[in-house]
């Protein structure tokens, strides 16, 4: 069974600050995915990442696949309380359904 | 487009009932998909279909069934429901390229459900 591991589990900031979460596994993905989930919402997809050392931004989110394909990161520049919400990564492994990890709560406070 | 919807979106059930919760999508996607979340956990897969009269268990079928007798809908029976059940179920539907499922997973609002 392909595992992936979410840290930190949970992250509360204040608004302004950097940060990073990390999704590590030791089985290696064809791809990977980022989501990110509101509160009383379902996940909604943020980026995809396929090629190994892969680095993909979106305005202030930065996204990274790690050269085994086995980890990612996602960084946030300045965050906003709007990016507050649980982010959660997923991995693909050929025709197999995602995987997903536990995710990261992270909360920015004004 | 409405995107996938589910109903109902919150539940009670006694144990020992049963009821089945509905998922339509209107994007003619052929993949669907239903997880379950539990508080402080990701998302665990139930079941899943890759089209119209086809579905595969997940990581935790027990418990469930599904059927897909069309493309726009995936119903989930809970038969004999359990407090184990009680959590946040999520439908989601994809469209893949070259018969993967690595492609974007929308998924609806979800369905709270309690088992008392």
């Amino acid at each position: 069974t392909q595992l992936l591991e979410q840290s930190p589990q949970f992250l509360s900031i204040q608004e302004g600050e950097n940060l990073t979460v990390y999704c590590n596994s030791s089985s290696v993905f064809s791809s990977l995915q980022w989501y990110r989930q509101e509160p009383g919402e379902g996940p909604v997809l943020l980026v995809t990442v396929v090629t190994g050392g892969e680095v993909k931004k979106l305005k202030r989110l930065t996204f990274q696949f790690g050269d085994a394909r086995k980890d990612s990161s996602l960084h946030i520049t300045a965050a906003q309380p709007g990016d507050t919400g649980l982010y959660l990564c997923a991995g693909a492994g050929g025709n197999t359904p995602l995987v997903f990890g536990k995710g990261t709560r992270l909360s920015v406070i004004a | 487009n409405a995107g996938v919807t589910q109903t109902p979106k919150f539940r009670i059930l006694k144990i020992g009932q049963s009821m089945t919760l509905q998922c339509a999508q209107d994007m003619n996607h052929n993949y669907m998909y239903w997880y379950r979340q539990d508080p402080g956990m990701g998302l665990k897969l139930i079941y899943y279909s890759v089209g119209a009269g086809i579905t595969d268990k997940g990581e935790v079928p027990n418990g469930y069934n599904v059927s897909r007798s069309t493309t726009e809908d995936f119903p989930l029976r809970l038969e004999l429901a359990a407090p184990s059940q009680t959590s946040v179920y999520f439908c989601a539907s994809s469209q893949p390229r070259g018969g993967a499922s690595t492609d974007t997973q929308y998924f609806g609002p979800g369905t709270r459900l309690t088992v008392l």
